[in-house]
C-alpha cells in the first residue's frame, strides 16, 4: 500500500540554521509528493509539491527534490527564521482521486 | 476571496451522542475530502466527494460515520452514536477539480470534536 514515514521530531534549531527534514515514500506507480504546513493555531496549507522524479518543488526559501530511486522527498532550507516554527507534513497522492496520504508530522521549533 | 469555513469549531459531545460536522469548500471547488487528525498524527482520509457523489469513502473508520454533498457545495460528516475513540481534529479540503493528483488541496481550520 501507500504510506508516508518522516523523521520523528520535534528538531528544534537556532536560527540561520540549516534545516532538512527527511521523507521516505511506499508507493505503487508515480506519485505526487507535497509538503503541508500548519503554523499555529493556523490550518493546513500547502508549502510545495513535485508532480514527477527529478522535479524540484520550491517555495519561501525551502526545497524538496522527488527522487523515486531513493523514494524519498526529503525538506530543506538554509537558513531558518524563528517564524518558519510551525509542524511540518510530508504527503502523497496517488491518483486515488486524488486524496492524500500523510506522514505523522515533524514539528520545528525555531530559537532566536 | 474566502477560504475554507468549517463549523463548528469545536465540538464537545456524550458519548452515544449524534453530531453534524459541516464544510463550507471554496465556492467552485468541485472536489471535498474530509480527514480526521488525531493528536501528534498526520491527518488520515476519510471519504471524498466529486460534485454530490462521494466518489471514494474507503477511509471511514465504520457505518457510524457517514457524509452528504446533497448540492455538490456544502458538506456535512455525520457520526452516530459517538464514542470516546471519535475523538479528534475532522478537516475538510477542497480543490478545483480531481481530475489529477497534482490538484493542491485547500485547507479548512477543522473540527476539534471531543467525546466524553
Amino acid at each position: 500500500g501507500n504510506s508516508v514515514t518522516q523523521m520523528e521530531g520535534p528538531v528544534t534549531l537556532s536560527e540561520e540554521a540549516f534545516l532538512t527534514i527527511n521523507c521516505t515514500y511506499t508507493a505503487t506507480g508515480y506519485p505526487s509528493l507535497f509538503w503541508y504546513v500548519q503554523y499555529p493555531g493556523e490550518g493546513l496549507q500547502l508549502l510545495l509539491k513535485a508532480t514527477k522524479a527529478d522535479d524540484k518543488g520550491s517555495n519561501k526559501g525551502f526545497e524538496a527534490t522527488y527522487r523515486k530511486e531513493t523514494t524519498s522527498f526529503h525538506l530543506e532550507k538554509g537558513s531558518v527564521q524563528v517564524s518558519d516554527s510551525a509542524v511540518y507534513f510530508c504527503a502523497l497522492s496517488n491518483n486515488q482521486g486524488g486524496k492524500l496520504i500523510f506522514g505523522q508530522g515533524t514539528e520545528l521549533s525555531v530559537k532566536p | 476571496g474566502a477560504g475554507v469555513s468549517q463549523t463548528p469549531s469545536n465540538k464537545v459531545t456524550e458519548k452515544g451522542k449524534y453530531v453534524e460536522l459541516r464544510c463550507d469548500p471554496i465556492s467552485g471547488h468541485t472536489a471535498l475530502y474530509w480527514y480526521r487528525q488525531s493528536l501528534g498524527q498526520g491527518p488520515e482520509f476519510l471519504i471524498y466527494f466529486q460534485g454530490t457523489g462521494a466518489a471514494d469513502d474507503s477511509g471511514l473508520p465504520n457505518d457510524r460515520f457517514f457524509a452528504v454533498r446533497p448540492e455538490g457545495s456544502v458538506s456535512t460528516l455525520k457520526i452516530q452514536r459517538t464514542e470516546r475513540g471519535d475523538s479528534a481534529v475532522y478537516l475538510c479540503a477542497s480543490s478545483p477539480q480531481d481530475t489529477t493528483s497534482t490538484d493542491t488541496q485547500y485547507f479548512g481550520p477543522g473540527t476539534r470534536l471531543t467525546v466524553l
